[in-house]
């Protein structure tokens, strides 16, 4: 199974918008509504942002939001912070009933 | 506070063997999917394996440990393990428990414990 690709890196100044995209294939992403989105700051877990595609867990800010066309899932944050400066992956569950993850996109805040 | 702590990492030998554990708290175990998922050092994340709620009877392994690595649980004990066999050096990287709130996503993750292999 090949990791989802994810551009490695984006950037943006605080209070933009930014995208984020993870490309799979019609075996994971385009199959399958279970696409989930991570935030891990250097030296620390991986915190679950979005779930099910578009769904965000209890806590997170509501300036992060998900989306799905065909094989590509989207993760956007808007009004860009300093403390979003982080590591981001996608993940998705496959056709064959296990799990692949993004290769990751390092967001700058500038 | 719901909580995951692994423990059992450290440094060993190529072809050697670990059992690393996870502990749960501030919820039941039994009634959760879990998964192991690692990172190597200054990589991404890689899904490694998961173990069905209750009496984790379904089992999936990632490609590249299936039949080196076992999964398991002891819901008495409220914990999570992960046997690894024939260690190699690709298999040096951080490994975190992470339940699964459904299928859509990891939603508790531990702090991860890190493993070593090197001669």
């Amino acid at each position: 199974q090949s990791a989802l690709t994810q551009p490695a890196s984006v950037s943006g100044s605080p209070g933009q918008s930014i995208t984020i995209s993870c490309t799979g294939a019609s075996s994971d992403v385009g199959s399958y509504n279970y696409v989930s989105w991570y935030q891990q700051h250097p030296g620390k877990a991986p915190k679950l942002m979005i779930y099910d595609v578009n769904n965000r867990p209890s806590g997170v800010s509501n300036r992060f939001s998900g989306s799905k066309s065909g094989n590509t899932a989207s993760l956007t944050i808007s009004g860009l912070q300093a403390e979003d400066e982080a590591d981001y992956y996608c993940s998705s569950y496959t056709s064959s009933s296990t799990y692949v993850f993004g290769t990751g996109t390092k967001v700058t805040v500038l | 506070q719901m909580q995951l702590v692994e423990s059992g990492g450290g440094l060993v030998k190529p072809g050697g063997s670990l059992r690393l554990s996870c502990a749960a708290s501030g919820f039941t175990l039994r009634g959760y999917y879990m998964s192991w998922i690692r990172q190597a050092p200054g990589k991404g994340l890689e899904w490694v394996s998961y173990i069905s709620s209750n009496s984790g009877l379904t089992i999936y392994y990632a490609d590249s440990v299936r039949g080196r690595f076992t999964v398991s649980r002891d819901n008495a004990k409220n914990s999570l393990y992960l046997q690894i066999n024939s260690l190699r050096a690709e298999d040096t990287a951080v490994y975190y428990c992470a339940r699964m709130g459904g299928w859509g996503g990891f939603d508790i993750w531990g702090h991860g414990t890190m493993v070593t292999v090197s001669s």
